[in-house]
């Protein structure tokens, strides 16, 4: 079983719904990271947070540290929004989710 | 000016050969890593270093090995090839260790042949 598990795996929405990516993890960690992947390959780091909440434009990130539990949020979502968004932990050492494919569809 | 740099962007090589791949970032950071992705989009970190200390993830073979001749540059080196190294390998650097934001290259995409 992976560290760090999200949900859905694909996810296809209307240009302007509301969107929420969810990860789940099982060990300790000093902060999670929210990065987005590009088709084009790059990856840009979203969010980090070790508590609470964090927006961003249309982004919220939030984490609930007791449940082990993060989601991420777009508003109003777009199709340049489409992309693979990954999970990932860091504590002693970095664990990824698997990334969940999100197209937006005009 | 690119924060996090790494070239080349593509490397096709045979089986057996040995190659490298530069990082440079230009964020005065102290820690840089290397993560390989492969086929199915999986990240996994390989190394994190910074000036004090190297850690290595057990599964990746000694055949990689990380160069750092200074604190800007995280040289990756891959001795004998095969055709599973066959991946995207990304390198980033965040100021400090793991609890910090990382900024990521935009990863060179290897093809051994």
């Amino acid at each position: 079983k992976n560290e760090v598990e999200q949900s859905p795996q694909n996810l296809t929405a209307q240009e302007g719904e509301f969107i929420t990516i969810n990860c789940s993890y099982s060990v300790g960690i000093s902060a999670l990271h929210w990065l987005q992947q590009h088709p084009g390959g790059g990856i840009v780091s979203l969010f980090m947070l070790s508590s609470g909440k964090k927006k961003h434009g249309r982004l919220i990130a939030t984490i609930n540290i007791q449940e082990k539990h993060s989601s991420l949020h777009i508003t109003a979502s777009h199709p340049r929004d489409s992309a693979v968004y990954i999970c990932a932990v860091s504590g002693n050492q970095f664990y990824f989710g698997t990334g969940t494919s999100l197209t937006v569809i005009p | 000016d690119t924060a996090v740099s790494q070239t080349p962007k593509y490397l096709v090589t045979q089986m057996g050969n040995d190659k490298s791949i530069k990082c440079e970032q230009n964020l005065g950071h102290d820690t840089m890593y290397w993560y390989k992705q492969d086929s199915k989009k999986f990240l996994k970190i390989m190394f994190s270093y910074n000036n004090k200390e190297l850690i290595i993830n057990e599964t990746v073979p000694n055949r990689f090995s990380p160069k750092s001749p200074d604190k800007a540059h995280l040289n990756l080196h891959i001795n004998s090839l095969e055709l599973g190294d066959s991946a995207v390998y990304f390198c980033a650097s965040s100021l400090r260790a793991a609890n910090t934001e990382a900024f990521f290259g935009q990863g060179t995409r290897l093809t051994v042949v």
